[in-house]
């Protein structure tokens, strides 16, 4: 079975708004990681949030996560044309409280983000 | 800080031949790197997890015989596509975490792989 599984699928928005992305993993997590993939590149990671914190802030991203109902959300505020890219939830395996960084991703949200 | 290189960043070749790509960490040790591969608007798929001066362990559904891996060094590990097919044509992406810091992830480039 898929872990992290994100939605939506593909999110259109104008420059300014803020756009949300949710994703639901299905086992315990040590942690959970935002990336960011413009396309045809590498990942870049954004942010990573560990299964005691709620919330986390960085820039314009703010991170939640609720452990009781397995599901992440990445908020991105004012955005810009830029942000234009791919955004993937990932997860490492559950393993005696050790995260061994192999990571699982979700199936992404496509950003798109008009001028 | 924490930059992986991938090399080649595109590359075509025919079917039946081999092709290697090498991943490298330039500023950090990177004691296990993975590789992905990533098919069109889909996520990414893990393949394998290389540790330096060991096997890689392969995920289930990889032919390990078909997509050598070799971790010699602390900073370089490479993926041999071997016997190469059109079915195989995927963009390949690797990453590395750092000694000690196995929570965070960094990604090289990627390659574009096509199998004519």
């Amino acid at each position: 079975s898929q872990q992290g599984e994100e939605d939506p699928q593909a999110l259109s928005i104008q420059e300014g708004e803020n756009a949300t992305m949710n994703c639901s993993y299905k086992t315990s997590i040590n942690n959970l990681q935002w990336y960011r993939q413009n396309s045809g590149r590498g990942l870049v990671h954004l942010i990573l949030i560990r299964s005691n914190e709620r919330e986390k802030h960085s820039g314009r991203l703010r991170v939640t996560l609720d452990t009781s109902k397995k599901s992440s959300s990445l908020l991105i505020t004012a955005s810009r044309a830029a942000d234009t890219a791919s955004y993937f939830c990932a997860t490492p395996p559950h393993a005696g409280g050790t995260s061994y960084g192999k990571l699982t991703f979700g199936q992404g949200t496509i950003l798109t983000v008009h001028p | 800080g924490a930059v992986v290189s991938q090399h080649p960043s595109r590359v075509i070749c025919k079917s039946g031949t081999s092709v290697k790509i090498e991943c490298r960490s330039l500023d950090f040790q990177a004691t296990t790197m993975f590789w992905y591969r990533q098919f069109p608007k889909q996520s990414l798929m893990l393949m394998a997890t290389s540790n330096e001066g060991s096997k890689a362990t392969y995920e289930q559904g990889v032919e390990k015989d078909k997509f050598l891996i070799n971790h010699a060094s602390l900073t370089l590990s490479t993926l041999t596509v071997t016997s190469a097919h059109p079915e195989d044509s995927s963009f390949y992406i690797c990453s590395a975490t750092e000694r000690g810091y196995t929570d965070t992830q960094y990604f090289g480039p990627g390659t574009r792989l096509t199998v004519l």
